[in-house]
């Protein structure tokens, strides 16, 4: 069964540090979001992708973030200058090809930053 | 505002006890309803979700969850726990309008006796 991937599983930097994280989405889908969990906190929005641009995003996904489809395969989240307060669990997710909106997003296993 | 509450933060049932995981949500249009599953160090897994129709649902490893507009509710049931279901649940709502983003509740611990 096809499945989102994610690498690293964790990751460690120093504040202040620029950090990619990468994700292939399912192949045959069109949209992919990323989302964020800070350790026992809620699953959050960050931002959705869809045909090279960004869809929407939320108050989180200020100017330190961004995103890029590089080739036909990746979907990257760039965080510019890490913060302590980046530290988290980032999942991608992608869905389609169907309607747009909430088609049904398969999540990845999640990367685990930690910012020192 | 759209959110999605679900008020129980931890629950414990005994294996082969029945399951029910209350949420609630508040969104403007009509919602997609998706319950996920979470073990610990593991991603986020599809259990079911709902869309239109029957508002009875199956999923996967056995769940079900029912849709009550009136209530607007979208509690999730297992009729016999299994050790394996200790994880955490997320319900999470979401709409065409919305360009597609999630909206999470705060999710629901669920422990398994012997």
């Amino acid at each position: 069964e096809p499945e989102v991937t994610q690498t690293p599983s964790h990751q460690v930097t120093q504040m202040g540090q620029e950090v990619i994280l990468r994700c292939v989405p399912i192949s045959n889908h069109l949209y992919f979001y990323w989302y964020r969990q800070i350790l026992g906190q809620k699953v959050e929005f960050l931002v959705s992708f869809y045909n090279n641009e960004i869809s929407e995003k939320s108050e989180i996904f200020d100017d330190q973030f961004s995103v890029e489809r590089p080739d036909g395969s990746n979907f990257t989240l760039k965080i510019r200058s890490t913060k302590l307060e980046d530290s988290a669990m980032y999942f991608c997710a992608s869905s389609g090809p169907g309607l747009a909106g909430a088609e049904t997003q398969y999540f990845g296993p999640g990367t685990r930053l930690l910012v020192l | 505002a759209q959110s999605v509450t679900q008020p129980d933060i931890h629950i414990t049932v005994s294996e082969g006890a029945s399951l029910e995981l209350r949420c609630n949500y508040s969104y403007g249009a009509t919602p997609y309803l998706f319950w996920y599953v979470q073990s610990p160090g593991q991603g986020l897994q599809l259990l079911l979700k709902y869309f239109s129709g029957d508002t009875l649902v199956q999923g996967i490893k056995g769940f079900e969850a029912e849709f009550k507009r009136s209530q607007s509710s979208f509690n999730l049931r297992k009729p016999s726990v299994h050790w394996s279901d200790a994880a955490e649940y997320f319900c999470a709502v979401g709409g065409r309008g919305s360009q597609g983003n999630l909206i999470f509740g705060k999710g629901t611990k669920l422990s398994v006796k012997p």
